[in-house]
């Protein structure tokens, strides 16, 4: 039963083009997060916020901007991609500890 | 900079049981233990977690060793939809890191009919 909402599910551009994913939870949590999923399958966080409040912001490159308008939604921006950038971007949020994951937002960079 | 160990793949049939082993010898005294699985074209999905003592439930057992070296997820009666990549992660309760999960590759398993 998915509680955490990500759109689009695929998006497919070319290099240096602007990129949007949005992401919304409806479980009530106050923490929410961004991972990257590469080729080979390893997750890495990126950034995460509490209640709206950037808390956690991994070495990413500075394309990469994260936006929260209240708790339950934390978009991700980037701003002119790269081909590596092309990995499934997954959100998520939390009660302590327990995420709960998003299905994912591929992105391929041509 | 995953702190556990676990193997690559499983191979498994329908019915039986599995023991996913994980190592995790530099484990702090504050870190819990978290098992997460992960079928393609979807997000991690939540299966259990422990601290020291053994824990169940629906999904699955979960078996810790008395040092908190080690620990042992088990699935019984597996299915077919029990095939997934199942990930063992630490993570702390207390500091700057709390909430924060990193995540490894993980045991592909693999469920024969």
């Amino acid at each position: 039963e998915t509680a955490v909402f990500q759109t689009p599910n695929y998006h497919v551009t070319q290099v240096g083009n602007e990129v949007s994913f949005n992401c919304k939870q409806t479980l009530g949590h106050d923490t929410m997060y961004w991972y990257k999923q590469d080729s080979k399958k390893l997750l890495k966080i990126m950034f995460s916020y509490n209640n709206k409040q950037l808390i956690v912001n991994e070495t990413v490159p500075r394309r990469f901007s994260p936006q929260s308008s209240d708790k339950a939604h934390l978009n991700l921006r980037i701003k002119s991609v790269e081909p590596e950038d092309s990995a499934v971007y997954l959100c998520a949020s939390s009660w302590p500890g327990q995420l709960y994951f998003g299905e994912g937002s591929k992105l391929t960079v041509l | 900079d995953a702190k556990t160990t676990q193997p690559d793949s499983m191979e498994s049939t329908e019915g039986e049981t599995v023991h996913l082993p994980c190592s995790h010898a530099t484990i702090s005294g504050n870190e819990y233990i978290y098992w997460y699985r992960q079928v393609p074209l979807q997000g991690p999905e939540y299966v259990t977690h422990g601290l020291q003592q053994n824990t169940t439930n629906s999904m699955a057992f979960l078996a810790i060793a008395s040092d908190r070296k080690s620990s042992t997820l088990i699935l019984t009666h597996v299915s077919l939809r029990d095939a997934a990549v199942y990930h063992c992660i630490l993570r702390a309760n207390t500091g700057a890191n709390t909430g924060k999960l990193t995540f490894g590759h993980g045991t592909i398993l693999r469920v024969h009919p």
